[in-house]
């Protein structure tokens, strides 16, 4: 158990929707990541938050976005989805330990059918 | 353009013998490796690192070389065993980044009796 929780584990819906994913990190930590990893793909960083504030920006969609609230959970919302758009999207954190460290929940699989 | 490179999306090894995952970079300004490890349904895990101030380094039965030089990196397990079935994922980062970590797209490895 990483201490990293995602929430839902799996997701169903329809393209043109709209899904938010949520992710609490460890105890403690401050940085959340978001990444996508699509088929055979590996893991491709979206964006980071750290202590509430914006901190890195991957290849992110402009329909997609996040935020992470004062008590440290994050958040990230997909809309106008898209076939392409179906993916494992994981959260991690990172405080504690190493800086390149990175402590993941177990993803949410989305399908955008 | 792949910056972290697995080459071999699988590889098939019996439970005591060295099992050697090999990865391949190209950006010369990483300087910090790490393997993640990823059971199905769970995500990556930390396993080992190396800076690239050093060209060994060793946990257990993990021990990760980098050639700087070729820009290469391997993971040894030795002796492999079947609980070491995973998917193993490398990733790279300049400064200790973790917002620039770039990960390959993964080595299925298989312990069997």
């Amino acid at each position: 158990d990483s201490g990293v929780t995602q929430t839902p584990k799996h997701l169903i819906t329809a393209t043109g929707q709209r899904v938010t994913l949520r992710c609490s990190p460890r105890s403690g930590d401050l940085s959340v990541y978001w990444y996508q990893q699509s088929l055979d793909q590996g893991l491709q960083f979206l964006i980071q938050y750290y202590n509430g504030e914006e901190r890195a920006k991957g290849n992110i969609l402009e329909r997609f976005s996040a935020q992470q609230f004062p008590d440290l959970h994050s958040e990230l919302n997909l809309s106008s989805l898209e076939l392409g758009d179906s993916a494992l999207y994981f959260c991690a954190s990172s405080g504690r330990s190493g800086p390149g460290e990175l402590f993941f929940g177990e993803g949410s699989r989305l399908t955008v059918l | 353009d792949q910056q972290v490179k697995q080459n071999s999306p699988s590889l098939s090894v019996q439970e005591g013998r060295i099992s050697i995952l090999n990865c391949d970079y190209t950006n010369s300004m990483f300087d910090y490796f790490l393997w993640y490890k990823k059971y199905p349904a769970e995500g990556p895990t930390f396993l080992i690192s190396i800076s690239s101030i050093k060209d060994k380094n060793e946990d257990g039965r993990f021990t990760v070389f980098l050639n700087k030089s070729a820009k290469h990196l391997s993971l040894h397990i030795v002796p492999s065993q079947p609980g070491d079935s995973a998917v193993y994922f490398c990733a790279a980062s300049p400064l200790r980044r973790p917002d620039k970590l770039i990960f390959g797209t993964g080595t299925r490895l298989q312990v069997f009796p």
